[in-house]
Order: structure tokens, then sequence, then C-alpha cells
């Protein structure tokens, strides 16, 4: 099974480049999220989705899109990037919101 | 303001048990969630608990008391293999999930 697949793994940005994270599920949950972690903090929540077609934002949502056209896939669009966005990110989905949250790889993006 | 805390670090011998402490402040509760984390690795799920008492799954063990805003993960038998951040997560009224920066556990042979 593949879970929750993240890529890329490891990415360096130059400030204004933009990109997009993709991270798809094969689990056919409805509830997916994007988390960054910087260092000695908590997961912070950026974006996430309750189904196919709807998102909202999360707690540190400016700088950053989402999408959701299928149950699959939840790409995350960084747009301008800053320095300030250098951190490890993480998407996970989960069947419910009371549900165990099944994380990807991560994605240690830099920003210079 | 919403919060969680726990001890930055600890540190256990192997074959010892350690008991790490989550305090929460959230704008209602729905469960507090207890992930496990190896350095350069994603978070894996450990435990939840929605109600008092305690949850206990093999080597580990979770106690919630919702009146008191307090849990903790009990780890028994410690294996080299256990040293890692523990993740305390707190499900608030909107069913967000509000992180504690985590509890990174070394374990000593």
């Amino acid at each position: 099974n593949a879970g929750v697949t993240q890529t890329p793994k490891f990415r360096i940005l130059k400030i204004g480049q933009s990109m997009t994270l993709q991270c798809t599920q094969d689990m056919n949950h409805n509830y997916m999220y994007w988390y960054r972690q910087d260092p000695g903090m908590g997961l912070k929540l950026i974006y996430y989705s309750v189904g196919a077609g709807i998102t909202d934002k999360g707690e540190v949502p400016n700088g950053y899109n989402v999408s959701r056209s299928t149950t699959e896939d939840f790409p995350l669009r960084l747009e301008l990037a800053a320095p300030s966005q250098t951190s490890v990110y993480f998407c996970a989905s989960s069947y419910s919101s009371q549900g165990e949250a099944f994380f990807g790889q991560g994605t240690r993006l830099t920003v210079v | 303001g919403q919060n969680i805390d726990q001890p930055t670090e600890m540190t256990a011998t192997e074959g010892a048990i350690v008991q790490i402490n989550c305090t929460y402040q959230t704008s209602g509760f729905n469960g507090l969630f207890w992930y496990q984390q190896h350095a350069g690795e994603a978070p894996t799920f450990l435990s939840y608990n929605v109600l008092d008492g305690l949850e206990e799954k093999g080597r580990f063990s979770s106690f919630l008391s919702r009146s008191k805003g307090y849990s903790y993960l009990l780890l028994k038998e410690l294996q080299m293999k256990d040293s890692a951040s523990y993740l305390c997560a707190a499900l608030d009224s909107n069913y967000q999930l509000i992180w504690g920066a985590g509890t990174k556990l070394i374990i000593k042979p």
C-alpha cells in the first residue's frame, strides 16, 4: 500500500520563484491536510480539505494555495517564494477529523 | 489563545519507564492524539483519547483527564528504537488539531 505519497523530498528555491508540492493518497480518505514544521515548533496547519472541491484555510495560509479536484490529490502551490517559507512540509490524510492521520514522507524546502 | 505544553526534552534508560506529560488549553475539545516522529521522518500515530482514563496498547499507554486539561504518554520497557520526538495534539471545537512542539526522548543504554 502506497498510503500518502508526497513529492519532491527536497527542493531549493530562489526568492520569488514558484513551485507545487504534490500529494496523493490511495486510501480514499476525504480529509487531507498540509502542514509545515519548523525546528522546535509544532506542526502548523496551512490548508485542509474535507472532500473533493472543498478547501479551507488553516492557521498559516498566507503565501500558499491549494486545490482539491479529486479525492486522491491535494497539491500545495507556493507563489513568490520567501525565506520565511523555508521549512519541512507534510501532507496528511485521514478518514475523519477524529481519525488517525497518515503522513507523507515530507518535503524539505529551502528558499535562498 | 490555544496552547499545548509539553517538555522539550527527556532522557531515560533502556529498559526503564518514562512518562511524557502534555497540558492543553483549547477552545472546545474533541480528543487528544499522540504521535511519534523519528528524526527526519514523518509523524506516525500512537494513540487517541477522547474519554477520561487510561488506554493501553502494548508497551505504550495514554492517559487523559479532561477536567484538568492533561494527558500523558507512558512508555514501558524502553528500547533504543523509542528514541524519537513525541507529539501531543488536541482537537478543538472546530475539529482542528493544535500541536505541541514535541518532546525529544533520548534513550541511553
